[in-house]
């Protein structure tokens, strides 16, 4: 079946410009997360959505970042006039359970490399 | 959160078994273990947890020290497929479900 999916692949943002990264969850999952990848470090959560609901967003670094899952699918994550610190590889996940039950697993998407020149 | 501390990187000859160990002495009695992987240019992939017991699955064996202070994950026989940075993670029941990630270890596979 058709797993997590991400678009575009890659991303070239000049510095101040907004970019809004897409990610395509696995069909009825409930879970749905975001991290970010900087070269040579495992990744780091940003933010968590149950369904359309926002449950957590403590990893988001600042108010330039917003992400949004309207309807409980797709969702997008935005980031506002961007800065170099934000070149990354922006990860998203999705999984079957809900927040507590630890026992799914996440499946990742290919991720989105942004760099910002 | 409690955190987890593995070698930086390993070697292994293919059609070898690997021990890849990870130490967590830290570890709650309700923290599960986790075990992803990460392909070069891919997103990580789930590879196996456990609680307490050690586990078997398709890809790989999970060996869990009797105090749960470290665990051990085996790869019974590399292959080059098998290169690929590998992340112990805790999960504990009452966070959310974020994995927090570290630095992992980087798995060589010689042919």
């Amino acid at each position: 079946g058709a797993g997590v999916s991400q678009s575009p692949r890659y991303k070239v943002a000049k510095r101040g410009q907004d970019v809004a990264l897409r990610c395509d969850p696995i069909s009825g999952h409930v879970s749905l997360f975001w991290y970010q990848q900087a070269l040579g470090q495992g990744p780091e959560f940003l933010t968590y959505f149950q369904n359309e609901a926002q449950l957590d967003k403590s990893g988001l670094p600042s108010d330039r970042f917003f992400a949004e899952r309207p309807e409980g699918s797709v969702s997008t994550l935005k980031i506002q006039r961007t800065q170099q610190e934000d070149s990354a590889v922006y990860l998203c996940a999705s999984s079957q359970g809900i927040s507590g039950d630890l026992s799914y697993e996440q499946y990742f998407g290919p991720g989105t490399r942004l760099t910002v020149t | 959160d409690a955190k987890t501390t593995q070698p930086n990187s390993m070697e292994s000859n293919e059609e070898e078994p690997v021990h890849l160990p990870c130490n967590h002495s830290t570890i709650s009695g309700t923290d599960y273990i986790h075990w992803y992987r990460q392909l070069p240019s891919q997103g990580p992939e789930y590879v196996i947890h456990g609680l307490t017991s050690n586990v078997n699955n398709r890809m790989a064996s999970l060996a869990i020290a009797e105090d749960r202070k470290s665990s051990t994950l085996i790869l019974h026989r590399a292959t080059l497929r098998d290169a690929a940075v590998y992340y112990c993670i805790l999960r504990a029941p009452l966070n959310t479900d974020k994995l927090i990630f570290g630095t992992g270890t980087r798995l060589q596979v010689f042919p």
